[in-house]
């Protein structure tokens, strides 16, 4: 069965650090591209980043030079490493597989999330 | 503020039909596919709609989605008490990343 299990979150100071983590199973993160989403309380989604098979990575205006996003081959697994957090970032943060491409080239470029995780809660707080 | 744009309700009764309407600019929905996706309350988001108007399986037919120009649209026909939820529009920017609507709740009357 193709899963995603998010874990890592917490209660965390502002300006202090955490890392989430994205393990998979039923199929490899290192042959797919993996995204992260968020969800503060009571908002909507929040694209966050995306990692993509050949290790480009991509990013919100809201978290770039802040947040990195990695992967693990040998363990299956993509990580959010978050740092310089803000109340702002006070969310549910989903992993999602994550395909994406041309359907022609030049031409539209899909990017559509078709597995998503139970997702981890980051609350950001003195 | 959402870059997409949607109404943050919407209702119907059972058997009715609705649609939610999703409005973008040239850099989004303009130049690249539309998905959907459908939140029951409590739970992960899941995929609704791809690429316009595909369904992943296991999404029933009720289920449909158009494009024009830089709008889009869900439209869900013989509306059931199980499709009360959150549904999100979304499309890949040409800056570089992904943009949602801000969300519409949909509540089966």
């Amino acid at each position: 069965e193709v899963q995603l299990v998010e874990s890592g979150g917490g209660l965390v100071q502002p300006g202090g650090s955490l890392r989430l983590s994205c393990a998979a199973s039923g199929f490899t993160v290192s042959s797919n591209y993996i995204s992260w989403v968020r969800q503060a309380p009571g908002k909507g989604l929040e694209w966050v980043s995306v990692i993509y098979s050949g290790d480009s990575t991509y990013y919100a205006e809201s978290v770039k030079g802040r947040f990195t996003i990695s992967r693990d081959n040998s363990k299956n697994t993509v990580y959010l490493q978050m740092n310089t957090l803000r109340a702002e970032d006070t969310a549910v943060y989903y992993c999602a597989r994550t395909l994406a491409g041309h359907i022609t080239v030049p031409g539209p470029y899909y990017y559509y999330m078709d597995v998503w995780g139970k997702g981890t809660t980051v609350t950001v707080s003195s | 503020q959402s870059v997409l744009t949607q109404p943050p309700s919407a209702s119907g009764t059972p058997g009715q039909r609705v649609t939610i309407s999703c409005s973008g600019s040239s850099s989004n929905i303009g130049s690249n596919t539309v998905n959907w996706y459908q939140q029951l309350p409590g739970t992960a988001p899941k995929l609704l709609i791809y690429s316009y108007n595909q369904r992943p399986s296991g999404v029933p037919d009720r289920f449909s989605g158009s494009k024009s120009g830089t709008s889009a649209s869900l439209a869900i026909s013989g509306l059931q008490s199980e499709d009360e939820a959150d549904y999100y529009c979304a499309a890949w920017d040409d800056s570089l990343n992904e943009v949602f609507g801000g969300g519409t709740k949909l509540t089966v009357l």
